[in-house]
């Protein structure tokens, strides 16, 4: 079954600080997306890997491929960086496979 | 356009009207992905194209559903018999290829009164 899995569900943080959201999934793929929703607000992709890491300012994704697991860091977090996390994972198929999201509240 | 552009942005429609939802994809984008996402809930399949194809229509929910990509750009979807559960965000999606780093749009809000 493909099934993408993340935690926490919610998350609050003060800002500044390091944040850390998970996401695990089922059987291999090919590729594993992080992107970001604000509220109201369409969906932003932040990354795309398929092994490794990647670093976009503030913002690290690892992904671990023989442990299915991926990890998106925040560093410094900040108000701003108050929105939805998904997980979304290509396996072999056509479609991407979402998480059910993290939803990140940052507190100035 | 620089990115994945939908329009309209909200549509508000009677129970039983038809709508059509539009979605202008990156160009040069051949795969092109409609996903629906209820509130609260992650974004679910409905269809993909690579060009002027359905790919991968297995998650249209029923015949009310139709999606077309005429020139491999611009695609349509359309509901005909609007009912309340087709409430949602739809959102848009292309990338250069299957499996590549995809793009979103900002999504269209439906909602049938």
């Amino acid at each position: 079954k493909n099934e993408v899995e993340q935690s926490p569900q919610n998350l609050t943080a003060q800002e500044g600080e390091f944040i850390t959201i998970n996401c695990s999934y089922s059987v291999g793929i090919s590729a594993l997306h992080w992107l970001q929703q604000h509220p109201g607000g369409g969906i932003v992709s932040l990354f795309m890997l398929s092994s490794g890491k990647k670093k976009h300012g503030r913002l690290i994704a690892t992904i671990n491929i023989q442990e299915k697991h991926s990890s998106l860091h925040i560093t410094a977090s900040h108000p701003r960086d108050s929105a939805v996390y998904i997980c979304a994972v290509w396996y072999t198929g056509n479609q991407f496979y979402f998480g059910t999201g993290t939803s990140l509240t940052v507190i100035p | 356009g620089a990115g994945v552009s939908q329009t309209p942005s909200n549509k508000v429609t009677e129970k039983g009207k038809y709508v059509e939802l539009r979605c202008d994809p990156i160009s040069g984008h051949t795969a092109l992905y409609w996903y629906r996402q209820s509130l609260g809930q992650g974004p679910e399949f409905l269809i993909y194209f690579q060009g002027t194809g359905a790919a991968d229509d297995s998650g249209l929910p029923n015949d009310r559903f139709f999606a077309v990509r005429p020139e491999g750009s611009v695609s349509t979807l359309k509901i005909q018999r609007t009912e309340r559960g087709d409430s949602a965000v739809y959102l848009c999606a292309s990338s250069l290829g299957a499996r590549t780093e995809a793009f979103f749009g900002q999504g269209t809000r439906l909602t049938v009164v």
